[in-house]
């Protein structure tokens, strides 16, 4: 069965540290890996990640994919209160002559001022 | 504001009721999705059709019935549901032809409460 498993499911910082948000998966037919961040409503795509080693960084985010360990980190450096959300890891693959996207459970991240 | 529209943002029904979702977007997606997410808990993909056809349905029951009446419209018809199917469903699109950069666009949500 596909499956993608976040660590950790929770997580409390104070305005500046750095945080790493890891997602593992063992999925068959992989194409790619994405993050979203979640406030109260849509989910907002941050990154979609294809090959493996290449960083995506988006100012204080960024993300890597290692495709032989099947992981992928997500890194927020200098973190601000507006950083608190759920963050998702979802891989896709190709299945049924379509695409599918499979959520992980998330990491809750909440920055105190 | 997204690309993905859904209405209503708010329903509230009673288990006897027929009522349904809608999902527009004019991005040229040929791929379109229901979730359902229940508080603190990841999406749950429902259904996928692609080209217009339904290509997954992920045991999900009958209750829920999907219509894509063409390539920008997705409806999730609801009919004598249950207190526990309360949740906010998302509608989402993406491509399939060059998908490899195209990521899943999300609409706000329907936030359904069932009494």
């Amino acid at each position: 069965e596909d499956k993608v498993v976040q660590s950790p499911l929770s997580l409390v910082v104070h305005e500046g540290d750095t945080v790493t948000l890891n997602c593992s998966y063992e999925v068959t037919n992989f194409r790619s890996l994405l993050w979203y961040k979640q406030e109260k409503k849509a989910p907002t795509f941050l990154f979609m990640l294809t090959s493996s080693g290449i960083e995506k960084k988006s100012g204080r985010l960024s993300s890597i994919l290692d495709k032989k360990e099947l992981f992928s980190i997500l890194n927020i450096t200098a973190t601000q209160t507006g950083d608190s959300a759920v963050y998702l890891c979802a891989v896709r693959n190709f299945t049924s002559g379509t695409y599918k996207y499979i959520f992980g459970t998330g990491t809750r991240l909440k920055v105190l001022a | 504001d997204t690309e993905v529209t859904q209405t209503p943002k708010h329903l509230v029904m009673g288990m006897t009721n027929k009522k349904s979702l809608k999902c527009e977007q004019h991005m040229g997606h040929r791929a379109m999705y229901w979730y359902k997410q229940k508080a603190k808990k990841p999406p749950e993909l429902m259904f996928v059709y692609s080209y217009e056809k339904l290509s997954i349905n992920e045991s999900v029951p009958s209750r829920f019935s999907p219509e894509c009446p063409n390539s920008s419209l997705l409806n999730l018809h609801l009919h004598a549901l249950q207190p526990e199917d309360s949740a906010l469903y998302l509608c989402a699109s993406s491509q399939l032809q060059g998908a490899d950069n195209s990521p899943l666009h999300f609409g706000n949500g329907t936030r359904l409460t069932v009494t």
